[in-house]
Protein backbone atom coordinates (compact mmCIF):
# COMPACT_ATOMS: atom_id res chain seq x y z
CA UNK A 1 0.00 0.00 0.00
CA UNK A 2 2.05 3.13 -1.44
CA UNK A 3 -1.09 5.53 -1.33
CA UNK A 4 -2.68 7.91 -3.40
CA UNK A 5 -0.23 9.58 -5.00
CA UNK A 6 -1.19 13.01 -6.87
CA UNK A 7 1.11 14.76 -9.37
CA UNK A 8 1.91 18.04 -9.72
CA UNK A 9 2.00 19.13 -6.15
CA UNK A 10 1.74 22.73 -6.97
CA UNK A 11 0.85 24.04 -10.11
CA UNK A 12 1.10 28.04 -10.94
CA UNK A 13 -0.39 28.88 -14.07
CA UNK A 14 -2.14 31.81 -16.19
CA UNK A 15 -5.61 32.73 -16.37
CA UNK A 16 -7.16 30.83 -19.80
CA UNK A 17 -3.96 28.09 -19.87
CA UNK A 18 -5.45 24.28 -19.72
CA UNK A 19 -3.74 22.54 -16.73
CA UNK A 20 -4.26 18.73 -16.23
CA UNK A 21 -3.59 16.99 -13.31
CA UNK A 22 -2.90 13.01 -12.24
CA UNK A 23 -4.00 10.64 -9.50
CA UNK A 24 -2.27 7.25 -9.15
CA UNK A 25 -4.93 5.32 -6.45
CA UNK A 26 -4.02 2.60 -4.08
CA UNK A 27 -3.57 -0.34 -6.52
CA UNK A 28 -6.59 -2.46 -5.34
CA UNK A 29 -9.06 0.48 -4.64
CA UNK A 30 -11.68 0.51 -7.60
CA UNK A 31 -13.39 3.78 -6.68
CA UNK A 32 -11.73 6.81 -7.30
CA UNK A 33 -12.98 10.55 -6.35
CA UNK A 34 -11.95 14.13 -7.22
CA UNK A 35 -12.38 16.68 -4.51
CA UNK A 36 -12.02 20.31 -4.66
CA UNK A 37 -10.56 22.37 -0.84
CA UNK A 38 -10.41 26.06 -1.07
CA UNK A 39 -8.99 28.19 2.10
CA UNK A 40 -10.40 27.25 5.38
CA UNK A 41 -13.12 25.51 3.79
CA UNK A 42 -13.84 21.58 3.93
CA UNK A 43 -13.02 19.56 0.78
CA UNK A 44 -16.10 19.54 -1.77
CA UNK A 45 -17.41 16.23 -4.05
CA UNK A 46 -16.29 16.95 -7.29
CA UNK A 47 -16.78 13.42 -9.45
CA UNK A 48 -16.45 9.66 -8.51
CA UNK A 49 -15.40 6.79 -10.46
CA UNK A 50 -16.16 3.32 -9.96
CA UNK A 51 -13.30 1.28 -12.51
CA UNK A 52 -13.65 2.90 -15.57
CA UNK A 53 -16.90 4.92 -15.17
CA UNK A 54 -17.87 7.83 -14.51
CA UNK A 55 -20.77 7.51 -12.40
CA UNK A 56 -21.29 11.50 -11.42
CA UNK A 57 -20.52 14.88 -11.75
CA UNK A 58 -21.37 17.99 -9.31
CA UNK A 59 -22.78 20.98 -9.92
CA UNK A 60 -19.53 22.18 -9.60
CA UNK A 61 -17.63 20.73 -12.14
CA UNK A 62 -18.04 22.78 -15.12
CA UNK A 63 -18.37 22.50 -18.66
CA UNK A 64 -14.47 23.39 -18.33
CA UNK A 65 -13.50 20.50 -16.08
CA UNK A 66 -13.06 17.12 -17.27
CA UNK A 67 -12.11 13.61 -15.44
CA UNK A 68 -10.89 10.79 -16.94
CA UNK A 69 -9.80 7.29 -15.74
CA UNK A 70 -9.07 5.32 -19.21
CA UNK A 71 -8.12 1.87 -17.65
CA UNK A 72 -9.62 1.95 -14.06
CA UNK A 73 -6.58 2.23 -12.63
CA UNK A 74 -5.27 6.33 -12.78
CA UNK A 75 -7.10 9.71 -13.30
CA UNK A 76 -7.09 12.59 -15.05
CA UNK A 77 -8.67 16.11 -14.34
CA UNK A 78 -8.37 18.58 -17.25
CA UNK A 79 -9.13 22.07 -16.33
CA UNK A 80 -9.78 24.47 -19.85
CA UNK A 81 -9.67 28.19 -20.26
CA UNK A 82 -8.43 28.38 -15.65
CA UNK A 83 -10.36 31.30 -14.35
CA UNK A 84 -8.73 32.62 -11.17
CA UNK A 85 -11.71 31.44 -9.34
CA UNK A 86 -10.27 27.82 -10.10
CA UNK A 87 -7.31 28.69 -7.38
CA UNK A 88 -7.82 25.64 -5.14
CA UNK A 89 -6.22 22.38 -3.36
CA UNK A 90 -7.34 19.54 -6.08
CA UNK A 91 -7.81 15.94 -3.78
CA UNK A 92 -7.82 12.57 -5.25
CA UNK A 93 -9.25 9.75 -2.60
CA UNK A 94 -9.67 6.10 -3.74
CA UNK A 95 -11.49 3.51 -1.62
CA UNK A 96 -12.20 -0.11 -1.91
CA UNK A 97 -15.76 -1.75 -2.00
CA UNK A 98 -14.64 -4.34 -0.44
CA UNK A 99 -16.50 -3.45 2.89
CA UNK A 100 -18.88 -1.65 0.87
CA UNK A 101 -20.57 1.45 2.62
CA UNK A 102 -17.71 1.05 5.52
CA UNK A 103 -14.53 1.62 3.51
CA UNK A 104 -12.56 4.74 4.39
CA UNK A 105 -11.78 6.99 1.70
CA UNK A 106 -7.50 7.50 1.51
CA UNK A 107 -6.75 10.65 0.36
CA UNK A 108 -3.60 11.65 -1.81
CA UNK A 109 -1.52 15.04 -0.55
CA UNK A 110 -3.42 17.13 -3.16
CA UNK A 111 -2.06 19.26 -6.34
CA UNK A 112 -2.04 23.27 -5.11
CA UNK A 113 -3.39 24.93 -8.16
CA UNK A 114 -2.76 29.22 -8.39
CA UNK A 115 -3.86 30.69 -11.56
CA UNK A 116 -2.76 34.39 -11.88
CA UNK B 1 -29.08 17.89 1.36
CA UNK B 2 -26.34 17.28 3.81
CA UNK B 3 -25.01 19.95 5.80
CA UNK B 4 -22.31 19.47 8.42
CA UNK B 5 -20.95 22.41 10.88
CA UNK B 6 -18.04 22.35 13.29
CA UNK B 7 -17.59 24.08 16.73
CA UNK B 8 -15.37 25.29 17.80
CA UNK B 9 -13.68 26.62 14.43
CA UNK B 10 -10.70 27.00 16.32
CA UNK B 11 -8.87 25.67 19.71
CA UNK B 12 -5.83 26.06 21.52
CA UNK B 13 -4.61 23.89 24.39
CA UNK B 14 -1.70 23.05 26.75
CA UNK B 15 0.00 19.91 26.10
CA UNK B 16 -1.88 17.03 28.40
CA UNK B 17 -5.54 18.68 28.31
CA UNK B 18 -8.02 16.15 26.91
CA UNK B 19 -10.53 17.87 24.63
CA UNK B 20 -13.72 17.54 22.61
CA UNK B 21 -14.05 18.48 19.19
CA UNK B 22 -17.80 18.83 18.10
CA UNK B 23 -19.42 17.91 14.20
CA UNK B 24 -23.25 17.93 13.62
CA UNK B 25 -25.09 17.25 10.73
CA UNK B 26 -28.39 17.77 9.28
CA UNK B 27 -29.20 14.28 7.36
CA UNK B 28 -29.17 11.43 10.15
CA UNK B 29 -29.92 8.32 6.98
CA UNK B 30 -26.02 7.87 6.87
CA UNK B 31 -24.08 4.85 7.05
CA UNK B 32 -21.25 5.98 8.35
CA UNK B 33 -19.29 9.06 9.82
CA UNK B 34 -15.54 10.04 9.29
CA UNK B 35 -13.42 11.77 10.90
CA UNK B 36 -9.99 13.09 9.22
CA UNK B 37 -6.86 15.07 10.18
CA UNK B 38 -5.34 17.13 8.03
CA UNK B 39 -1.84 19.33 8.18
CA UNK B 40 -1.20 22.76 6.69
CA UNK B 41 -0.89 22.19 2.89
CA UNK B 42 -1.17 18.07 3.27
CA UNK B 43 -3.88 16.08 2.48
CA UNK B 44 -6.32 14.46 4.39
CA UNK B 45 -5.81 11.30 7.04
CA UNK B 46 -8.34 9.41 7.88
CA UNK B 47 -8.77 8.71 11.22
CA UNK B 48 -12.02 7.08 12.32
CA UNK B 49 -14.83 6.18 10.51
CA UNK B 50 -17.82 5.34 12.80
CA UNK B 51 -20.49 2.86 11.24
CA UNK B 52 -24.02 3.69 11.57
CA UNK B 53 -24.69 0.72 13.85
CA UNK B 54 -22.08 1.56 16.18
CA UNK B 55 -21.86 4.02 18.90
CA UNK B 56 -18.28 4.73 19.09
CA UNK B 57 -14.71 3.82 17.68
CA UNK B 58 -11.50 4.24 19.19
CA UNK B 59 -7.68 4.03 18.47
CA UNK B 60 -5.06 5.39 20.42
CA UNK B 61 -5.70 8.08 22.21
CA UNK B 62 -8.68 9.01 19.68
CA UNK B 63 -12.41 8.16 20.74
CA UNK B 64 -15.24 8.85 18.10
CA UNK B 65 -18.92 8.69 19.12
CA UNK B 66 -22.19 8.79 16.65
CA UNK B 67 -25.52 9.96 17.93
CA UNK B 68 -28.02 9.54 15.00
CA UNK B 69 -30.69 10.42 16.24
CA UNK B 70 -29.43 13.93 17.34
CA UNK B 71 -27.43 14.52 14.35
CA UNK B 72 -24.10 14.82 16.35
CA UNK B 73 -20.60 13.21 16.71
CA UNK B 74 -17.70 13.60 18.73
CA UNK B 75 -14.12 13.46 18.91
CA UNK B 76 -12.64 13.10 21.97
CA UNK B 77 -8.78 13.51 22.21
CA UNK B 78 -6.88 12.37 25.52
CA UNK B 79 -3.72 13.73 26.75
CA UNK B 80 -3.07 15.76 23.54
CA UNK B 81 0.24 16.68 22.55
CA UNK B 82 2.02 19.06 20.21
CA UNK B 83 1.90 16.37 17.22
CA UNK B 84 -1.57 16.91 17.79
CA UNK B 85 -1.71 20.27 16.05
CA UNK B 86 -3.55 19.94 12.83
CA UNK B 87 -7.54 21.14 11.45
CA UNK B 88 -9.52 18.14 12.29
CA UNK B 89 -12.75 17.42 9.66
CA UNK B 90 -15.58 15.30 10.04
CA UNK B 91 -17.83 14.44 7.15
CA UNK B 92 -20.95 12.50 6.45
CA UNK B 93 -22.20 11.17 3.38
CA UNK B 94 -24.57 13.23 1.05
CA UNK B 95 -27.44 11.15 1.32
CA UNK B 96 -29.13 7.71 1.92
CA UNK B 97 -28.26 4.72 0.28
CA UNK B 98 -25.16 3.16 -2.21
CA UNK B 99 -25.59 6.33 -4.49
CA UNK B 100 -24.20 8.39 -1.49
CA UNK B 101 -21.32 6.21 -1.03
CA UNK B 102 -18.19 8.47 -0.93
CA UNK B 103 -19.64 11.64 -1.55
CA UNK B 104 -18.87 13.15 1.76
CA UNK B 105 -20.24 16.46 2.97
CA UNK B 106 -17.43 17.92 4.88
CA UNK B 107 -17.20 20.10 7.84
CA UNK B 108 -14.95 23.40 7.83
CA UNK B 109 -13.17 21.55 10.53
CA UNK B 110 -11.58 22.79 13.79
CA UNK B 111 -7.99 23.61 14.26
CA UNK B 112 -6.15 22.58 16.77
CA UNK B 113 -3.14 24.44 18.08
CA UNK B 114 -1.97 21.76 21.50
CA UNK B 115 1.29 23.97 22.46
CA UNK B 116 4.01 22.53 24.62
Amino acid sequence: DTGVSQDPRHKITKRGQNVTFRCDPISEHNRLYWYRQTLGQGPEFLTYFQNEAQLEKSRLLSDRFSAERPKGSFSTLEIQRTEQGDSAMYLCASSSDRLTYNSPLHFGNGTRLTVT
Amino acid sequence: KQEVTQIPAALSVPEGENLVLNCSFTDSAIYNLQWFRQDPGKGLTSLLLIQSSQREQTSGRLNASLDKSSGRSTLYIAASQPGDSATYLCAAPRGAGGTSYGKLTFGQGTILTVHP
